[in-house]
């Protein structure tokens, strides 16, 4: 079973800061998804990671993969409220049909 | 492009009683997943439907729980006697393949009393 693990779990930063979201993954998986989830809302996609070395950027969010250290992380650039949320990573067993999902990062962005 | 649909929004019910959910994926996708998450947890597979066939089930309580996909398109999800501890939110996803990017609807919040 592929167990995904994230840290830190809770995340309070200021506004224009830079910080990392760190996901690890038990088992191999090629597959490596960024969700975000507002309060009371659904999961929104964020990233998609098909390969090793693949890099995403999205505005001050980059995501990237690396399968051989089954790391991802989240990077997150200068820091703005609107990104108050939790994000979650999620990975494909390579074995298995459906994601497994970590247990969150929630962060705060304070001014 | 209209979204995953699910009703209802909320459901408040008391223990051993019973509850049931309905989801409809985007249209064309054949691959439709009901998840529970627990308050303060990521979400965690039930069952995954590929057309109107169960790919994977093994973490739905079956003594309770039981899902199915008619038609390979709405499915329904029950639970039959609800426990305290199938408080959660109930959410449904669809993707046009196994394996590929989900698509959340805005899922079912459950209280058990």
């Amino acid at each position: 079973e592929l167990k995904v693990e994230q840290n830190p779990l809770f995340l309070s930063m200021q506004e224009g800061k830079n910080y990392t979201i760190y996901c690890n993954y038990s088992t191999t998986s090629d597959r490596l998804y960024w969700y975000r989830q507002d309060p009371g809302k659904s999961l929104e996609s964020l990233f998609v990671l098909l390969s090793n070395g693949a890099v995403k950027q999205e505005g001050r969010l980059m995501a990237s993969l690396d399968t051989k250290a089954r790391l991802s992380t989240l990077h997150i650039t200068a820091a703005v409220h609107d990104l108050s949320a939790t994000y979650f990573c999620a990975g494909l067993p390579n074995s298995g049909y459906a994601l497994n999902f970590g247990k969150g990062t929630s962060l705060l962005v304070t001014p | 492009e209209a979204g995953v649909a699910q009703s209802p929004r909320y459901k408040i019910i008391e223990k051993r009683q019973s509850v049931a959910f309905w989801c409809n994926p985007i249209s064309g996708h054949a691959t439709l997943y009901w998840y529970q998450q627990i308050l303060g947890q990521g979400p965690k597979l039930l069952i995954q439907f590929q057309n109107n066939g169960v790919v994977d089930d093994s973490q739905l309580p079956k003594d309770r729980f039981s899902a199915e996909r008619l038609k390979g398109v709405d499915s329904t999800l029950k639970i039959q006697p609800a426990k305290l501890e199938d408080s959660a939110v109930y959410l449904c996803a669809s993707s046009p393949a196994t394996g590929g990017k989900l698509f959340f609807g805005s899922g079912t919040q459950l209280s058990v009393l």
